[in-house]
């Protein structure tokens, strides 16, 4: 079946290092975005991609980064940049037409 | 801009009784709206969308949604609460690929709880 992987499930940092999570689907959608979601916050997006080699920031971008190599693949690099990143993640693409989002279990980062 | 509010961080209510979680939206275009659930931990799982259709949208689980332009708003509403709808619920709008690339903004969230 067709969806979204994000590895790992759980992931555990020290202050100062720089962190990869993975997102991965096998739907050939080609916008991805990432959302970081804190108690009472909702979901904000920190990136988005349209399109392979392209993306842009979301409304908290700061402090991470991004690569869409392939159409497959969207990673998101939190860096030490960033203040607070002890959060959970979500990796979601959106199928051509606008109305179809599937998102992904999600990776919950801890800095330890 | 696009915009979502969610009336309600937490709402309780009794095992059969009826649920009405309360979304109201703001769009400088025809929306899209959504509804999503979560459980602890877990990605989110769609309820029910609309789309420019018909205004009342049916979902899963017995949930429902009405949209009313006029009151820029987007509430769910299930007749019948289950032990299992007890998640957390967030309403989002989208401009379906326009000036906003699709992108989903997010209601701050309303958690539901569900007593015996």
């Amino acid at each position: 079946d067709g969806g979204i992987t994000q590895s790992p499930k759980y992931l555990f940092r020290k202050e100062g290092q720089n962190v990869t999570l993975s997102c991965e689907q096998n739907l050939n959608h080609d916008a991805m975005y990432w959302y970081r979601q804190d108690p009472g916050q909702g979901l904000r997006l920190i990136y988005y991609s349209q399109i392979v080699n392209d993306f842009q920031k979301g409304d908290i971008a700061e402090g991470y980064s991004v690569s869409r190599e392939k159409k497959e693949s969207f990673p998101l690099t939190v860096t030490s940049a960033q203040k607070n990143p002890t959060a959970f993640y979500l990796c979601a693409s959106r199928a051509p037409g606008g109305n179809g989002y599937t998102f992904g279990s999600g990776t919950r980062l801890t800095v330890v | 801009a696009q915009s979502v509010t969610q009336l309600g961080s937490h709402v309780s209510v009794s095992e059969g009784a009826l649920v009405l979680l309360r979304c109201n939206y703001s769009s400088s275009v025809p929306p899209y709206l959504f509804w999503y659930v979560q459980y602890p931990n877990q990605g989110l799982q769609l309820l029910l969308k609309y789309t420019s259709a018909a205004t009342l949208v049916k979902g899963i689980n017995g949930f429902e949604a009405e949209f009313k332009k006029s009151e820029t708003s987007f509430h769910l509403t299930k007749p019948s609460a289950h032990m299992s709808d007890a998640a957390e619920y967030f309403c989002a709008v989208s401009d379906a690929g326009g000036t906003s690339y699709g992108k989903l903004t997010f209601g701050q969230g309303t958690i539901l709880t569900v007593h015996p």
